[in-house]
């Protein structure tokens, strides 16, 4: 089965800051990759996703993620981060051909003023 | 558009009582799951279903049961809470087929269960 890892637990950044999150996954084939957004006690909200094509994806919220497939990995990028931006996010990997979502343990992200 | 629905949102329970999570949606999705967070583990799969009368075990299946009678509904069950079942459960949904090719999930906006 596919899996994800995330190799970050809790990041913190400045207010205006770059940001990128690190994603690496593994999967025998084309994976499809997914970025999803976790605010205190909210359920999960999709940022981005890859399915084909163009390696660098943009997503809500100004953030972009780019596939390179020689890295198996996924990475989260966002060039200025804003407060409202602290939250936790999580790289996921699904399968081709079947509906099974693997999640990686999820990054927390502080910022500050 | 109600999304997806869990209840209840705070459940409080003994080591060995039973109950169910429910979830519904109103999105007419084929695909429906459960995951649960845990600390430092993100989410793991419990069970899911691609459609009614339809079910499929995931990476933490042992001590939940599921069934899938109507499209709408998922609910998952615990026959004999234990402490180790301690955690918060996502319920999401899918259509099972996308024009891109793989599931978007929606998420509820999770269950927190205490099994004391």
């Amino acid at each position: 089965a596919q899996s994800v890892t995330q190799p970050d637990i809790h990041i913190t950044v400045s207010e205006g800051a770059s940001l990128e999150l690190r994603c690496n996954y593994s999967y025998g084939a084309t994976p499809y990759l997914f970025w999803y957004v976790q605010s205190p006690g909210q359920g999960l909200q999709l940022l981005l996703k890859y399915f084909s094509g163009d390696t660098l994806v943009q997503g809500i919220k100004g953030f972009e993620a780019e596939f390179k497939r020689s890295q198996s990995s996924f990475n989260l990028r966002k060039p200025s981060v804003h407060w409202s931006d602290a939250a936790e996010y999580f790289c996921a990997v699904g399968a081709v051909g079947n509906n099974d979502m693997r999640f990686g343990a999820g990054t927390r992200l502080t910022v500050k003023p | 558009n109600a999304g997806v629905t869990q209840t209840p949102k705070f459940q409080v329970l003994k080591t060995g009582q039973s109950m169910t999570l429910q979830c519904a949606q109103d999105m007419n999705h084929e695909y429906m799951s459960w995951y649960r967070q845990d600390p430092g583990m993100g989410l793991r799969l419990i069970h899911y279903s691609v459609g009614a009368g339809i079910t499929d075990q995931g990476e933490v299946p042992n001590g939940y049961n599921v069934s899938r009678s109507t499209t709408e509904d998922f609910p998952l069950r615990l026959l004999s809470a234990a402490p180790s079942q301690t955690s918060v459960y996502f319920c999401a949904s899918s259509y099972v087929r996308t024009s891109s090719g793989a599931n978007v999930l929606t998420f509820g906006a999770g269950s927190r269960l205490t099994v004391l």
